[in-house]
């Protein structure tokens, strides 16, 4: 069974605070997704990681996929407000055309 | 353009009933996922179409869930003789071929099922 560790499952802190949100695995992946979730609406994604170490940044977010294709992590600087939501990672294997999804960060950002 | 449409937004069904979701991809998407979650929780497959191929099935919780797609495009999740243990977000996703190498899986607003 392919599982995705995401931690933690919850987060609330102060606007202006820095954060770190973690995909662990021991499947590798060929490529790896996160998504936002707002309250009644889909997950939108934000960006995709396919090459191991590889770092991608969206304005204050932060994106890595670890050197071994294993793990990734998602990092918000200076958090606002508008951060809130759920963030989901998703893995994808190269033998199978499903997702493997992360259980979800639930992230509370107080002004 | 147009994303991806659910409805009902909303579905309120008494235990045993039966009742149809429905998905209207975004036009030229040959995949359609529908997922499963549960407040706050990550996503659960449910159901995989790709053109014309047999869909993969392998995860419909019971033989009480059933989908279609009918020419290609729209899709119909059918969940018969509802249980409690139904109630979540049902959510359709739709892509260009297949997301293994990276592509899109853009996401409908989902049909919130409370089962009574």
């Amino acid at each position: 069974t392919q599982l995705l560790e995401q931690s933690p499952q919850f987060l609330s802190i102060q606007e202006g605070e820095n954060l770190t949100v973690y995909c662990n695995s021991s499947s590798v992946f060929s490529s790896l997704q996160w998504y936002r979730q707002e309250p009644g609406e889909g997950p939108v994604l934000l960006v995709t990681v396919v090459t191991g170490g590889e770092v991608k940044k969206l304005k204050r977010l932060t994106f890595q996929f670890g050197d071994a294709r294993k793990d990734s992590s998602l990092h918000i600087t200076a958090a606002q407000p508008g951060d809130t939501g759920l963030y989901l990672c998703a893995g994808a294997l190269d033998s199978n055309y499903q997702l493997i999804w992360g259980a979800g960060t639930k992230l509370i950002i107080k002004p | 353009g147009a994303g991806v449409s659910q409805s009902p937004s909303n579905k309120v069904t008494e235990k045993g009933k039966d009742v149809e979701l429905r998905c209207d991809p975004i036009s030229g998407h040959t995949a359609l996922y529908w997922y499963r979650q549960s407040l706050g929780q990550g996503l659960e497959f449910l159901i995989y179409f790709q053109g014309n191929s047999a869909p993969d099935k392998s995860g419909l919780p019971s033989d009480r869930f059933s989908a279609e797609r009918t020419g290609g495009s729209v899709s119909t999740l059918t969940i018969q003789r509802t249980q409690q243990e139904d109630s979540a977000v049902y959510l359709c996703a739709s892509s260009f071929e297949i997301s293994g190498a990276g592509y899109t899986q853009y996401f409908g607003p989902g049909t919130r099922l409370t089962v009574l």
